[in-house]
């Protein structure tokens, strides 16, 4: 199982909105809406910030949003600020019941 | 508070076993399937295996099947990878997550450090 591709980075100034996007196949991504986002700080572990394609978690700030078409997800960040500076991975249920992380998007606030 | 704490890790060389331990609190294994994840130096996250909350069926990343084994002891409330023929390339943090949804991995701990080095 190939890991999803993302960007490997993405920037925007404070206020501004970034996106970014998780390409994967009809076998992932394209074939269920169980999509993750997660945010990691360098060092720590990583925290769930979207899981069913768009759906928050208690305590995610609704900046955050995720949507797919086809083979694609996105997670988009509203409003950004500077504590939202991080590494962002996609994940989605796969084949053979697994999980594929994808490559991972470090996101910098400028 | 739900929490996880992983421990077991540490040095070892090629071809040597260690077992890692996830010890869950604020809520209970049976009720949730429980996973594996690893990071290593400077890369991506990587999922490596999980345990349906039937605590029957589970699954693995193609890299680590048939020498990690996953598993958990419901009396303990811990879960545990069982990892043999250790590689340098397992050389990773190890975190364990519930999952809250399909898919959805909640991590609580700090994981634990497996350097596989000769």
């Amino acid at each position: 199982q190939s890991a999803l591709t993302q960007p490997p980075s993405a920037s925007g100034s404070p206020g501004q909105s970034v996106a970014i996007s998780c390409t994967g196949t009809s076998s992932d991504v394209g074939g269920n809406n169980y999509v993750s986002w997660y945010q990691q700080y360098p060092g720590k572990a990583p925290k769930l910030m979207i899981y069913d394609v768009s759906k928050r978690p208690s305590g995610v700030p609704d900046r955050f949003s995720g949507s797919k078409s086809g083979n694609t997800a996105s997670l988009t960040v509203s409003g950004l600020q500077a504590e939202d500076e991080a590494d962002y991975y996609c994940t989605s249920h796969a084949g053979n019941n697994n999980i594929v992380f994808g490559t991972g998007t470090m996101v910098t606030v400028l | 508070q739900v929490q996880l704490v992983e421990s077991g890790g540490g040095v070892v060389q090629p071809g040597s076993s260690l077992r890692l331990s996830c010890a869950a609190s604020g809520f209970t294994v049976r009720t949730h399937g429980m996973h594996w994840v690893r990071q290593a130096p400077g890369k991506g996250l990587e999922w490596v295996a999980d345990i349906w909350s039937d605590g029957i069926k589970n699954y693995y990343v193609d890299s680590v099947r048939g020498r990690f084994t996953i598993s958990r002891d419901t009396s303990k409330n811990t879960l545990y990878l069982q990892m043999n023929s250790l590689r340098d390339e397992d050389t990773a943090v190890y975190y364990c997550a519930r999952d809250i949804a399909v898919g959805a991995l909640d991590f609580r701990g700090q994981g634990t450090l497996v350097t596989v080095s000769s």
